[in-house]
């Protein structure tokens, strides 16, 4: 199993619509987890921090799944520019380095 | 978060020649890592750069294809060794500022070995 999964994509939904991407973990050690943006040939921007209490920042929101070992982000309201590669990462283990997940790729449609 | 570059931006490169990465940040920071991504694929951590000691490599990754130099808390090289085709990837720095485990990243470098 890999120590990071999320679903490739690409999911394709109309402006205005609620996604939302799931990214499971298989180290019940890992402590800190995160959600990046990816824009084409561009390098990876934080979007948001992943706490045990969720996190929500206008649009979106990141939840915290332990006993399941998998954090979600939610996405409200999509807009055409949302479209992106979304890459969750964890810090496996509780180490110094991330693991990132292959991405999961949104294309927001008119 | 911090002010990141990277140089050069984008290269080609003939096989069996060696090129220099260079990152550079606007502030000291705590930790500075080494990402390879090719061509449709998630991100790879090549080795951690350590201030003043050797970098700690990932598996698959070793000091002579990739060596790298950290003489400060801003700076740090990569250098891709005796290139092959299948060195052609972008590749990324990224800093851990402080205490947080949030990264941020360069802005790549574009590497094609022909």
């Amino acid at each position: 199993r890999k120590e990071v999964e999320q679903d490739p994509g690409p999911f394709n939904v109309p402006e205005g619509a609620t996604v939302a991407f799931n990214c499971t973990y298989s180290n019940s050690a890992s402590q800190s987890f995160f959600w990046y943006r990816q824009d084409c040939r561009k390098e990876p921007k934080l979007l948001m921090s992943v706490y045990s209490s969720g996190n929500e920042d206008g649009r979106f929101t990141a939840q915290l799944n332990r006993a399941s070992q998998y954090i979600s982000l939610l996405i409200r309201d999509s807009k055409l520019s949302d479209s992106a590669t979304y890459l969750c990462a964890v810090n496996a283990g509780g180490g110094n380095k991330l693991t990132f997940g292959t991405g999961t790729q949104l294309k927001v449609e008119l | 978060s911090a002010v990141i570059s990277q140089k050069p931006s984008r290269d080609i490169c003939q096989r069996g020649t060696s090129l220099t990465i260079q990152c550079q940040v606007d502030s000291q920071v705590t930790m500075m890592f080494w990402y390879r991504q090719q061509p449709g694929q998630s991100l790879t951590l090549i080795a951690t750069a350590n201030q003043g000691s050797e970098a700690t490599y990932e598996s698959g990754f070793v000091i002579d294809k990739f060596p790298i130099s950290r003489p400060n808390l801003t700076f740090s090289t990569l250098t891709v060794s005796n290139m092959s085709p299948e060195d052609s990837s972008i590749y990324l720095c990224s800093v851990r500022i402080a205490d947080s485990y949030e990264q941020y990243f360069g802005p790549g470098t574009r590497l094609t070995v022909t």
